[in-house]
């Protein structure tokens, strides 16, 4: 069962227009999400996060919204740019005991930012 | 200050044979991971480990084996290798989360192809 859920697996945008990546998780344990970016053949890159007691961090072109009760997030880009243009990744931790916290993962949204 | 290295980058083994990956990081991290990637399937845990000399299963650990004998290293090993374990391998590492950071730092992948 998917506990971490990204239901569109591919999103094209025009440049210097907004793009909203969407994710939504099932397990109300989850305290902490963040966003991670990967191009081809790297590893991914932490992009932003933000915790359960917060409903928005931003920084700078990047904002993460949260939705507690709707369990949903949402990453907002503004301006997009062709750099952008990656597979986007939420992720989502709690906490698995033995002092271990451990993400999981959506299985990704790929951007296409069009000059 | 090179932050996670993976060793090989790339490797093609034959049904039956054996193989280790090597995870280095140079970050002093307590915490390090092994994830599979599949297309269209995100990143999965396989093992993980909160320090040196422990080690724990993740989502998906059958037919993988682990060791954290360095504080730095954390070796994936595969004993007898199956197609199902074609794949690109990441490994990860975290600081211990003082101020709640639970954000993982990855490796550029092993992709590996067992025929």
């Amino acid at each position: 069962d998917q506990q971490v859920k990204q239901n569109s697996p591919s999103l094209s945008v025009q440049e210097g227009r907004i793009s909203i990546l969407n994710c939504d998780y099932t397990n109300s344990m989850f305290d902490y999400f963040l966003w991670y970016k990967k191009y081809p053949a790297e590893g991914p890159t932490f992009l932003i996060s933000i915790s359960s007691i917060k409903d928005k961090n931003e920084d700078g072109r990047f904002t993460v919204f949260l939705n507690k009760s709707a369990k949903h997030l949402s990453l907002h880009i503004v301006p997009s740019q062709p750099g952008d243009s990656a597979v986007y990744f939420c992720a989502a931790s709690a906490y698995s005991g033995a002092g271990s916290y451990q993400l999981t993962f959506g299985k990704g949204t790929k951007l296409s930012v069009i000059p | 200050n090179a932050g996670v290295t993976q060793t090989p980058k790339f490797r093609v083994l034959k049904t039956g044979q054996s193989m280790t990956l090597l995870c280095a990081q140079d970050m002093n991290h307590e915490y390090m991971y092994w994830y599979r990637q599949d297309p269209g399937m995100g990143l999965r845990l396989i093992h993980y480990s909160v320090g040196e000399g422990t080690t724990a299963k993740g989502e998906v650990p059958d037919g993988y084996n682990v060791s954290r004998l360095k504080k730095q290293n954390f070796l994936l090993g595969l004993e007898s290798a199956a197609p199902s374990q074609t794949s690109v391998y990441f490994c990860a590492s975290r600081a211990l989360g003082a101020g709640g950071s639970y954000e993982q730092y990855f490796g550029p992948g092993t992709r590996l192809t067992v025929t």
